[in-house]
């Protein structure tokens, strides 16, 4: 069974920092392009970035709104993909899903699965 | 960054009924648009991807029209497990964006 298990959420002050991490299991991560995607309180959807899989290069591209503040990375001999989030904001607060995008011979893909989420909450 | 604007933001719909969900790109996308249902709670689940395609196990009832910049999601027959909120994504661009939803509820 494909499974997503997001940890690492929580509070955080304004200005702080958190590390989310998300355990894979199930697939191959080795060659999974992994992303982020949140969710404001009562609000859409929102995709934070990627990291292609090492055979596509490794690379990583953001979203605007976190370029510059959060990184992710992936320990594939852990099978584990991790958000660092680094001078966090009010507007950052949402709940953080890992999910893996369907890329096919490196196009952009949906996402299929997704993690139960981890809630972030930035707050003084 | 590619706009994706979906109407109507809520639907009310009886059960049995047919409901049509619209999504539409700033641009472009092609047929690279994939719609999602997600439950208060939970997280997306994907329904079809490829504007048309439904994915492993989402029943016939659902299925998904159009190309370039109009997009529509039918539920042929609404069930009571269809109520939910539906979002649209495009992947044509590598900045992959969500329209905002359309909650369809029970009228």
């Amino acid at each position: 069974e494909v499974q997503l298990v997001e940890s690492g959420g929580g509070l955080v002050k304004p200005g702080g920092s958190l590390r989310l991490s998300c355990a894979a299991s199930g697939f191959t991560f080795s060659n999974a392009w992994m992303s982020w995607v949140r969710q404001a309180p009562g609000k859409g959807l929102e995709w934070v970035g990627r990291i292609k899989s090492k055979t596509d290069g490794g690379t990583t591209d953001y979203a605007a709104p976190v370029k510059g503040r959060f990184t992710i990375s992936r320990d594939d001999s852990k099978n584990t993909l991790y958000l660092q989030m680094n001078s966090l904001k009010t507007e950052d607060t949402a709940v953080y899903y890992c999910t893996t995008e369907a890329s096919v011979a490196g196009t952009f893909a949906w996402f299929d699965p997704w993690g139960q989420g981890t809630l972030v909450t930035v707050s003084s | 960054e590619i706009v994706m604007t979906q109407s109507p933001a809520t639907l009310s719909v009886s059960p049995g009924e047919r409901a049509t969900l619209s999504c539409r790109a700033s641009q472009s996308v092609s047929s690279n648009l994939a719609w999602y249902q997600q439950k208060p709670g939970q997280a997306p689940r994907l329904l079809i991807y490829g504007a048309s395609t439904r994915a492993t196990g989402i029943p016939a009832r659902f299925s998904g029209s159009g190309s370039g910049t109009e997009f529509t999601l039918t539920i042929s027959s609404l069930q009571s497990e269809d109520f939910a909120v539906y979002y649209c994504q495009q992947y044509n661009n590598w900045w992959l964006t969500f329209g905002g939803g359309t909650k369809v509820e029970i009228k």
